[in-house]
């Protein structure tokens, strides 16, 4: 398997513009996760989908942010709009019930300016 | 609730010598223990995990770590350590099996210097 897909790798935005994060999970997992990392906060759990539901999104910080999962096989991760604070890597990550372990992406580096 | 504690934000040892990257946990019930490792501009790494059975846990690159149950931690250690083992090392704790996500530490600088 290829592992947990994320895209684009790096993406540079100005303030205001909207930005969308692309997450591919690894095939017949059915739990889906995006994270946030930044120095000052360090790792963030943002929201995470149990068969494409959303479970818990309080992580999410506010409703700039939104989250969608339109299959078992795809997620995104929009912020609209985008503000310089948002500046962080997001990462996206899934799991198989009952094994527990989370297998993450190679994250996004987002930057805002 | 679940919360897991990395009490030490840098650690540095020299080549060769041992490491050991703390990690305490609480939890109500049984503890499922994780730890990944995340290298520069990288996503995190599984390393090993505990979930029952024998307290020393074996995993990847030569790391083990063990459980304590009495001292409510996961350490994790390596005999010899090696440059290319400096990263960025989390520990991670949910309870028991079930739906709820990992919680994570804030995460352990390792630098391993020649």
């Amino acid at each position: 398997d290829a592992g947990v897909i994320q895209s684009p790798r790096h993406e540079v935005t100005e303030m205001g513009q909207e930005v969308t994060l692309r997450c591919k999970p690894i095939s017949g997992h059915d739990y889906l996760f995006w994270y946030r990392q930044t120095m000052m906060r360090g790792l963030e759990l943002l929201i995470y989908f149990n068969n494409n539901v959303p479970i818990d999104d309080s992580g999410m910080p506010e409703d700039r942010f939104s989250a969608k999962m339109p299959n078992a096989s795809f997620s995104t991760l929009k912020i609209q709009p985008s503000e310089p604070r948002d500046s962080a890597v997001y990462f996206c990550a899934s799991s198989l019930v009952g094994i527990d372990t989370q297998y993450f992406g190679p994250g996004t580096r987002l930057t805002v300016l | 609730a679940q919360s897991v504690a990395q009490p030490e934000d840098q650690v540095n040892v020299a080549e060769g010598n041992p490491l050991t990257v703390k990690c305490t946990y609480s939890v109500s019930g049984n503890p499922y223990l994780f730890w990944y490792v995340q290298y520069p501009n990288r996503g995190l790494q599984f390393l090993l995990k505990y979930i029952t059975g024998d307290n020393l846990v074996k995993g990847s690159y030569g790391f083990e770590a063990e459980f304590n149950k009495s001292q409510t931690s996961f350490h994790l250690k390596k005999p010899s350590a090696l440059v290319s083992d400096s990263a960025l090392y989390f520990c991670a704790v949910r309870e028991g099996p079930g739906n709820t996500p990992l919680v994570f530490g804030k995460g352990t600088r390792l630098s391993v210097i020649a």
